[in-house]
């Protein structure tokens, strides 16, 4: 079946560093991708997404590509701030299924001074 | 405006006891969704509402679990002699869902957190 594989966290970096967080798929065909961020406290919150090959996803200072030769859909960010900390969901979906979410395990980030 | 509510927040049952979890969807939504997130993961996909009609039960574990949305608004997840593989944060999203084939946008609540003793 269809399933979605992050990196393992928490991720600690320092304020101002460069973020990466690695997110694969397996799926038979071609998704929609999402990454979804949970801050404490707060429910899952749409980040970004990309509904083909090679769309960039970008929202906040994130971006994500759509890579259909690697089944890949890496989080990037160029200078993360504290008020980024939170847990990082990569998910995905197809058209004709309702849009019903298949998400990877989360990364928790946390960023400091 | 108004974001997806859900109560309770907090739920603790004795093993064997039933449980209703209610959700409100943002006005006007057509699409529901149930999702239950054990500690550590991510959310798994429980059961799909457009509307009232329910077309889509396929991630419900066993047939303890029920949902509805009779009036195509308000929805409750009911669970049925709680076990403790129950415990988790259940999740509630809507969306415009304008049609099967729709890509709209999820919005979640902050979730139902059981736990099972």
């Amino acid at each position: 079946g269809d399933s979605v594989t992050q990196m393992e966290g928490p991720v600690t970096l320092s304020e101002e560093a460069f973020l990466t967080i690695n997110c694969t798929y397996t799926a038979t065909g071609y998704p929609s991708l999402f990454w979804y961020v949970q801050y404490p406290g707060e429910g899952l919150q749409l980040l970004l997404k990309a509904t083909k090959a090679d769309d960039k996803g970008s929202n906040k200072g994130f971006e994500a590509t759509y890579r259909k030769e690697t089944t890949s859909f890496h989080l990037e960010k160029g200078s993360v701030q504290v008020s980024d900390s939170a847990v990082y969901f990569c998910a995905l979906s197809f058209t004709g299924t309702a849009s019903k979410l298949t998400f990877g395990t989360g990364t928790r980030l946390q960023v400091t001074l | 405006g108004a974001g997806v509510s859900q109560s309770p927040r907090y739920k603790v049952a004795k093993r064997g006891q039933d449980v209703a979890l209610r959700c409100d969807p943002i006005s006007g939504h057509v699409s529901l969704f149930w999702y239950q997130q054990a500690l550590g993961q991510g959310p798994e996909f429980l059961t799909y509402f457009q509307n009232e009609a329910q077309l889509d039960k396929s991630g419900l574990p066993s047939d303890r679990f029920f949902a509805e949305r009779p009036e195509g608004s308000v929805s409750t997840l009911k669970i049925q002699r709680t076990q403790q593989e129950d415990s988790a944060v259940y999740l509630c999203a809507s969306s415009l869902g304008r049609g099967w084939a729709s890509t709209d946008t999820q919005y979640f609540g902050p979730g139902t957190r059981l736990t099972v003793l």
